[in-house]
């Protein structure tokens, strides 16, 4: 079964760090581009961050550069988000999404169940 | 305020057709392809409309999508009780060099 599985999500204090997880399976996770999306709770979803599928390039929502690192493990099939400097507004779910090949290229077509994380003192 | 501009809420009954809107500009829908995303109460997004107009296997030919200039669209017809949920449209924008959401439409099957 394709699917992808966030973790490392939980409470932590404005100021904090915070490193997501993204274990994928099922499918060939080194060919494929994967991307960050966020939900605050309540909200749309908001595009976070994309990288290549041999890391060459990376992508970030303009207005979240400098706290948010993307990079990934593809001998581990796995995806990573590293936070710093954690604000209340970066409250949400945090979705892994997988970029689609070929016919359905730039889509997210597979998404995780996402994790979720607070900020609050 | 989102970059793509979307209704907040739609509404049907079952059986109707409801279209929900999605405007941008030239840095986005004008120059690259439209995707739509639904969410069903509680669960991820799921891909339902790639490319403009494309549907991945599984998803019912009840639903459409198309593109003319700078705005876009997703029809849904044959409205039916489980087809509420948000929708979002996606598109890359140009100009901020990064994928762009909608704010979401609510869909309510009346």
């Amino acid at each position: 079964e394709v699917q992808v599985v966030e973790s490392g999500g939980g409470l932590v204090k404005p100021g904090g760090s915070l490193r997501l997880s993204c274990a994928a399976s099922g499918f060939p996770f080194s060919t494929y581009h994967m991307n960050w999306v966020r939900q605050a709770p309540g909200k749309g979803l908001e595009w976070v961050s994309s990288i290549r599928s041999d890391s060459r390039s990376t992508y970030y929502a303009e207005s979240l550069k400098g706290r948010f690192t993307i990079s990934r493990d593809n001998a581990k099939n796995s995806l990573y988000l590293q936070i710093n400097s954690l604000r209340a507004e970066d409250t949400a779910v945090y979705y892994c999404a997988r970029e689609g090949y070929g016919d359905s290229a730039e889509a997210f077509d597979v998404w995780g169940q996402g994790t979720m994380v607070t900020v609050s003192s | 305020q989102s970059v793509l501009t979307q209704p907040p809420s739609a509404s049907g009954t079952p059986g109707q057709r409801v279209t929900i809107s999605c405007s941008g500009s030239s840095s986005n829908i004008g120059s690259h392809y439209v995707y739509w995303y639904q969410q069903l109460p509680g669960t991820a997004p799921k891909l339902l409309i790639y490319k403009n107009d494309q549907r991945p296997s599984g998803v019912p030919d009840r639903f459409s999508g198309s593109r003319s200039g700078t705005s876009a669209s997703l029809d849904i017809s044959g409205l039916r009780s489980e087809d509420e949920a948000d929708y979002y449209c996606a598109a890359w924008d140009d100009s901020l060099r990064g994928r762009v959401f909608g704010g979401g439409t609510k869909l309510t099957v009346l």
